[in-house]
């Protein structure tokens, strides 16, 4: 029961890199997000996706990019990292419906430094 | 759009102490309410959860009750241990916005 699956767990790069979290899951959730968790700031959504095909922006989009052309996989691009998006990312599943949000399903997190 | 306050910390409590952590939110319609708990190094679990209004959620020792009049859902215990230490999130899920909207967090360090 893999469950919300992310990697890496760990990775430093310098300003001006680009690089791809990736996040999969294997309970057929229709809905997935990304989160970053900064202290004192509690988790804010980056983008989110209701279902293949289907993305949107969440609280703070800018500097990062995703798309979900599979049920399973919603990685997270960032197009070019800048130290302000120094954070731990989480991704996070869960079926639709009202009560979606009790089944909410996180993945382990991303520590990414940018130098 | 929805939102969610929560009681600022750090909280340090002795062995058996009562806790409370206070979360208000702003919402439309009529959102369900859940309290999270990410101990060091993982990611969020499910505490506890209640979706309408005079629900009371409850696990592990933990409650809190949805209060529709004061838009409020405060997590209690009433004796607490070294191993709840953790950060609590209060969260909201809006059918509307399809998404949850998470406090602050609060992180709380129970001493022996």
């Amino acid at each position: 029961n893999a469950g919300v699956t992310q990697t890496p767990k760990f990775q430093v790069l310098k300003t001006g890199q680009s690089m791809t979290l990736q996040c999969a899951q294997d309970m057929n959730h229709e809905y997935m997000s990304w989160y970053r968790q900064d202290p004192g700031m509690g988790l804010r959504l980056i983008h989110y996706s209701v279902g293949a095909g289907i993305t949107d922006q969440g609280e703070v989009p800018n500097g990062y990019n995703v798309s979900r052309s599979t049920t399973e996989d919603f990685p997270l691009r960032l197009l070019s990292a800048a130290p302000s998006q120094t954070s731990v990312y989480f991704c996070a599943s869960f079926p639709a419906g009202r009560q979606g949000g009790e089944k909410l399903f996180f993945g382990s997190g991303t520590q990414l430094s940018v130098l | 759009g929805d939102s969610v306050t929560q009681m600022e910390g750090p909280v340090t409590l002795s062995e058996e102490a009562f806790l409370t952590i206070n979360c208000t939110y702003t919402a439309t319609g009529y959102p369900s309410l859940f309290w999270y708990v990410q101990y060091p190094g993982e990611g969020l679990q499910l505490l506890l959860k209640a979706t309408k209004a005079d629900d009371k959620g409850s696990n592990k020792g933990f409650e809190a009750t949805y209060r529709k009049e004061t838009t409020s859902f405060h997590l209690e215990k009433g004796s607490v241990q070294v191993s709840d230490s953790a950060v609590y999130f209060c969260a909201l899920y809006s059918g509307s916005a399809r998404q949850l909207t998470f406090g602050s967090g609060t992180q709380l360090t129970v001493l022996p």
